[in-house]
């Protein structure tokens, strides 16, 4: 069984508050995304990373930075949360020919 | 116009109806198409692939009719555990691996 983990399933930050959101993969996929999701809008890739060290934008990649020093874990960093950043967010992985396999999700509050 | 576009719902049916669900997608080069399920407040989980020739998994059967770029998923004998959103996924043209997500339909099934 594939499994993705994110490192917190509820957050609580400050505004301007720099924010870390880890997600660990164990199936040795090349393929790493980050999705926020928010009601009524779905989900939408912030950024995604296809090897170590590789990463490209997504649909919404402004205020969001993202690190893959290691194939099994990509992290999403927001510089300074802003309260626009409340929302659930989701990690996946996947080869490249596999259907996406999501963590838990993190649900992130910025007061 | 969405890449995927789903009616949202909610789906209201007794339990042993059978209902369907359609999706279109705007890309007609997309190969790789799936039906997710969502429970409330949780991650995204892989329901089914869906295949050219059509595909059945149980209860659940998939439809892929490329020529007028529509996706359907068939529920017989619904079951209250079937209550969910369903979203409907494809792949992008130039990524075998980047997914775009509908929105999703809402499924209530009662008693």
């Amino acid at each position: 069984d594939v499994k993705v983990t994110q490192s917190s399933r509820y957050l609580v930050k400050r505004t301007g508050e720099k924010v870390f959101l880890e997600c660990v993969q164990d199936m040795d996929h090349e393929n790493m995304f980050w999705y926020r999701q928010d009601p009524g809008l779905g989900l939408r890739l912030i950024y995604f990373s296809y090897d170590v060290k590789m990463k490209e934008k997504g649909d919404i990649p402004e205020g969001y930075s993202v690190s893959r020093e290691k194939k099994e874990r990509f992290s999403l960093i927001l510089e300074s949360a802003s309260t626009n950043q409340t929302s659930m967010y989701l990690c996946a992985s996947s080869t490249t020919t596999s259907p996406q396999y999501f963590g838990p999700g993190t649900r992130l509050l910025v007061l | 116009r969405k890449e995927v576009e789903q009616d949202p719902g909610p789906f209201n049916v007794p339990e042993g109806a059978t209902v369907a669900f359609n999706c279109t997608y705007s890309n007609s080069a997309s190969q790789s198409f799936f039906w997710y399920r969502q429970d409330c407040r949780k991650e995204p989980k892989l329901l089914m692939s869906v295949y050219s020739s059509g595909n059945e998994d149980g209860r659940f059967t998939a439809q892929l009719n490329r020529a007028s770029q529509y996706i359907s998923l068939l529920i017989r004998d619904s079951k209250l555990s079937d209550s969910a959103t369903y979203l409907c996924v494809v792949n992008i043209m130039d990524s075998s691996y980047k997914l775009i997500f509908g929105s999703g339909t809402r499924l209530l099934v009662r008693p």
